[in-house]
């Protein structure tokens, strides 16, 4: 699977954006973008996954750049409990597949 | 959406005993699910891949006689923490696929915590 690049630490404003970035520069053409997070002593949360169109649903959107190097997930309204790690994954699909998680990004979301 | 159980929550149990840990997928079936472990403040680490009516697949430098996995059907792993030492105390996670829309995401248990005395 190729690897993503986080930035360790992210802070915003309750009710703002919060704009996570991702770098997966080594992406294959077959490979999925994925983002989960974890909020403490919990398992992991899904909440969006790509492949290169754009993509949105009652969580959040997901921005693919067009050479698919990198990846932004935008939560267009954080709030308190949006505060966790949160991981962005590539891999391929399929039953077989495993998610490899990397340090992640935490999202501290200030009142 | 679909669910994945785990059981128990919170384990304490003494060393030198064996723990076992179960994962079940509620409303789908997994030929595959995924065993992590994570130590505070780190990331998930993939132990090990049980396979539905087949043995499973470690990853390198993780003890296949130490963590025994079973996944006798299609909607039941068990992870077996046997001759549990304080250094096996972690939080452990299981993950599953629906095997039928397998393109889609992989779904987590809350975890357990073990905690060995």
């Amino acid at each position: 699977d190729a690897k993503t690049t986080q930035p360790p630490s992210m802070d915003c404003a309750e009710g703002r954006a919060a704009n996570l970035p991702c770098n997966h520069s080594t992406i294959s053409g077959n490979e999925y973008v994925y983002w989960y997070r974890q909020i403490h002593s919990q398992g992991p949360q899904y909440i969006i996954h790509g492949l290169k169109n754009n993509e949105t649903n009652e969580m959040a959107s997901l921005i693919i750049t067009e050479d698919r190097k990198s990846s932004t997930l935008i939560l267009p309204h954080a709030t308190l409990r949006d505060t966790a790690v949160y991981y962005c994954i590539v891999t391929l699909t399929g039953a077989n597949s495993k998610l490899t998680f990397g340090k992640g990004i935490t999202l501290s979301v200030r009142p | 959406g679909a669910v994945v159980s785990q059981h128990p929550s919170r384990v304490i149990c003494k060393s030198g005993t064996s723990v076992k840990i179960e994962c079940r997928s509620l409303d789908f079936q997994a030929t595959t699910m995924f065993w992590y472990r994570q130590f505070p403040k780190q990331s998930l680490m993939l132990m090990a891949t049980s396979n539905e009516g087949s043995k499973a697949t470690y990853e390198q430098g993780v003890e296949k006689d130490k963590f025994l996995i079973n996944h006798a059907s299609l909607t039941l792993s068990t992870l077996t923490v046997t001759s549990a030492h304080p250094e096996d105390s972690s939080f452990y996670i299981c993950s599953a696929r629906d095997r039928i829309t397998a393109n889609t995401e992989a779904f987590f248990g809350q975890g357990t915590r073990l905690t060995v005395v």
